[in-house]
């Protein structure tokens, strides 16, 4: 069974830097095979899919957060972690990651989110 | 940046109904077009991937169809758990995912 958490702060202050954590378990990202990526949803707003990072280590960015996003994992700790620099109050928003299936190209499980609050 | 356009944004039916989603992309994606239900508070859940593969454990009133740019999620016989948020993803293109903008299902 794949599960995956995230976790980090809940708070943030404008212009400061934004980690998150993914926790996974139920599966190595040591593969091409399988990816890890983040998705975000602004409060009552849309899903928007932030980056991924393969087993491979190849990484994939939105194009238009890419100078302000990094991920990186930790296979010996099943981790993946994003960064986001410059935050802005409209990076409000809940993160979530989840677990891409290869082939297909699919998020097909997702930790419970985490809302992240960027105010001063 | 591929562009799929979800319609329409909001929706009103009754249990019973048979209902249809459209995701039209601004170019051929194959089918790497996938489908989920969101309720409040929680995450996506995969309903159908590759345009038409159900995933386990998704009831079989849910489908999907489509091909190059244009598909749909069909509901068969609405139930009362099925009154959600429904997103389609796009993944043909691994430099940029897209999602649409979501359609809301509600109760008429």
């Amino acid at each position: 069974q794949i599960t995956l958490k995230e976790s980090g702060p809940t708070l943030v202050k404008p212009t400061q830097t934004l980690t998150l954590t993914c926790t996974f378990s139920g599966f190595s990202l040591s593969t091409l095979q399988v990816a890890v990526g983040w998705i975000r949803q602004p409060p009552g707003k849309a899903l928007e899919w932030l980056t991924h990072i393969y087993g491979n280590d190849d990484k994939y960015y939105s194009l238009s957060l890419k100078s302000r996003l990094s991920i990186t994992k930790d296979t010996s700790k099943n981790q993946v972690v994003l960064t986001m620099t410059n935050l802005d109050p409209m990076d409000t928003a809940t993160y979530y990651c989840g677990h891409l299936t290869v082939p297909g190209y699919y998020y097909d499980s997702w930790g419970q989110g985490t809302l992240v609050t960027v105010s001063s | 940046d591929i562009q799929v356009t979800q319609s329409p944004s909001s929706l009103s039916a009754s249990v019973g109904d048979r209902v249809t989603i459209t995701c039209r992309a601004s170019q051929s994606i194959s089918t790497y077009l996938h489908w989920y239900q969101q309720k409040p508070g929680k995450a996506p859940n995969l309903l159908i991937y590759s345009a038409s593969t159900l995933q386990s454990g998704v009831p079989s009133r849910f489908s999907g169809s489509g091909s190059g740019t244009d598909f749909t999620l069909t509901i068969s016989s609405l139930q009362p758990e099925d009154f959600a948020t429904y997103y389609c993803l796009q993944t043909y293109s691994s430099l940029m995912y897209t999602f649409g903008q979501g359609t809301k299902l509600e109760i008429k």
